[in-house]
């Protein structure tokens, strides 16, 4: 079964870091790519970041380029996201997800919230 | 880059069925599609894969209720003999080689 567990979560004040982990487990966690995926309050899923399997490729959303790193450890079979310069508006949950090989998210965790606020 | 669109809203009454919408941006009619489930309080949920075809792949356990089809840029989503536990948001995601969008999202009453 494939399981994935975000942690690292919590209050950070407006310009200050944060560093969230997702412990994957239950599939070859180096053969696939991630993802992740952040939803504020009561909105709706936003796309934030994509490593490749490889961990050559990353991607992100235009709204934290240049603020956010998504890296991998294959070895602990983990995934991170190194957030710095955080605002009010990265407040949300944020969901650690798998891509499948068609490119597709194709499972979820749990979500850990962030909240920015002074 | 693409953009789905969804409506906010639908509702349909116990027993019966719905068909939920998302529509791609032009440019992107051919792009595959992902459906994914949020029900109240808890986080999403993998439905299934839909190709431009109609050819759907779904995630492991999802009832034989829920299917999927496509006519043009249009994908839609389709949930049989609605059950209580389907009053969910529900989310279409796309995609190209460096970005992915997700869709506003349907919220779906069951009455």
């Amino acid at each position: 079964e494939v399981q994935l567990l975000e942690s690292g979560g919590g209050l950070v004040q407006p310009g200050g870091s944060l560093r969230l982990s997702c412990a994957a487990s239950g599939f070859t966690f180096s053969t696939y790519a991630m993802n992740w995926v952040r939803q504020a309050p009561g909105k709706g899923l936003e796309w934030v970041s994509a490593i490749s399997g490889d961990g050559r490729r990353t991607y992100y959303a235009d709204s934290v380029k240049g603020r956010f790193t998504t890296s991998r450890d294959d070895s602990r079979n983990t995934l991170y996201l190194q957030m710095n310069s955080l605002r009010a508006e990265d407040t949300a949950v944020y969901y650690c997800a798998r891509l499948s090989s068609a490119a597709a998210t194709d499972d979820w965790g749990q979500g850990t919230l962030v909240t920015v606020s002074s | 880059q693409p953009v789905v669109t969804q409506s906010p809203s639908a509702s349909a009454s116990l027993g019966s069925s719905v068909k939920l919408t998302c529509t791609l941006s032009s440019g992107h009619s051919s792009n595959i599609i992902a459906w994914h489930q949020q029900q109240p309080g808890k986080a999403p949920r993998y439905l299934m894969k839909l190709e431009g075809s109609g050819s759907y792949n779904k995630g492991s356990g999802v009832p034989d209720r829920f299917s999927g089809s496509s006519s043009g840029a249009d994908r839609y989503l389709t949930i049989s003999n609605l059950q209580s536990e389907d009053e969910a948001d529900y989310y279409c995601e796309t995609w190209d080689r460096n970005t992915r969008v997700f869709g506003g999202g349907t919220k779906l009453t069951v009455l």
